[in-house]
């Protein structure tokens, strides 16, 4: 079945550093792609998606391209600050030949920035 | 705030009992999903309900059940209680397939 991948955490940086959360995934259809993101003590906000192959997702500060030929949808910001510690998740949606649009996530990268 | 409610915040019960978790989705919107945050599970879609019709169901126990109302609201009844069952229950809602779901806070079940 549909699945989704991302490097485990936690991940600690220092402000300004360069950020990179990686994210494969394996579906059968054609999958919409997102990261959503999850401040302490909070629901899940959607951060950036992207619907088709070569796309890029931008939001706040944070890219990331939707890449068929290696199944990837890596999460980039170059410069992080500490309001950005947070979960991040990287999931899919797949209509594929079902008609059900659940978002299938994966399981989560804790990011801890230091000041 | 995303627009979708969810009460209560938090909920704390012993086992074998029944609980009800309640969400109200963002104005106009058709589709309610509801997902289950555990620490070993991870984030898990349970069921979705769209126009008051159940559309799909996830990893979703029997002991739990679920429906969406003519006023678009949704329960989500979890009976039987088990520590297992202890998460952090998420409702989202969007306006239909395809679209982007937007999440509410969640309801924090703790089962004793």
């Amino acid at each position: 079945g549909d699945s989704v991948t991302q490097m485990e955490g936690p991940v600690t940086l220092s402000e300004e550093a360069f950020l990179t959360i990686n994210c494969t995934y394996t579906a059968t259809g054609y999958p919409s792609l997102f990261w959503y993101v999850q401040y302490p003590g909070e629901g899940l906000q959607l951060l950036l998606k992207a619907t088709k192959a070569d796309d890029k997702g931008s939001n706040k500060g944070f890219e990331a391209t939707y890449r068929k030929e290696t199944t990837s949808f890596h999460l980039e910001k170059g410069s992080v600050q500490v309001s950005d510690s947070a979960v991040y998740f990287c999931a899919l949606s797949d209509l594929g030949m079902n008609r059900d649009d659940k978002i299938i996530f994966g399981k989560g990268t804790r990011l801890h920035i230091l000041p | 705030d995303s627009g979708v409610t969810q009460t209560p915040k938090h909920l704390i019960t012993a086992t074998g009992q029944r609980v009800t978790l309640r969400c109200s989705p963002r104005s106009g919107d058709l589709s309610v999903y509801w997902y289950q945050q555990s620490l070993d599970q991870g984030l898990q879609f349970l069921i979705q309900y769209y126009n008051g019709e159940e559309r799909a169901k996830g990893n979703i126990l029997e002991r739990f059940s679920a429906q969406q109302f003519p006023d678009l609201h949704s329960e989500l009844n979890l009976s039987s209680l088990e520590l297992g069952d202890s998460a952090l229950y998420f409702c989202a809602s969007s306006v239909g397939a395809r679209n982007e779901q937007f999440f509410g806070p969640g309801t924090r079940l703790t089962v004793l």
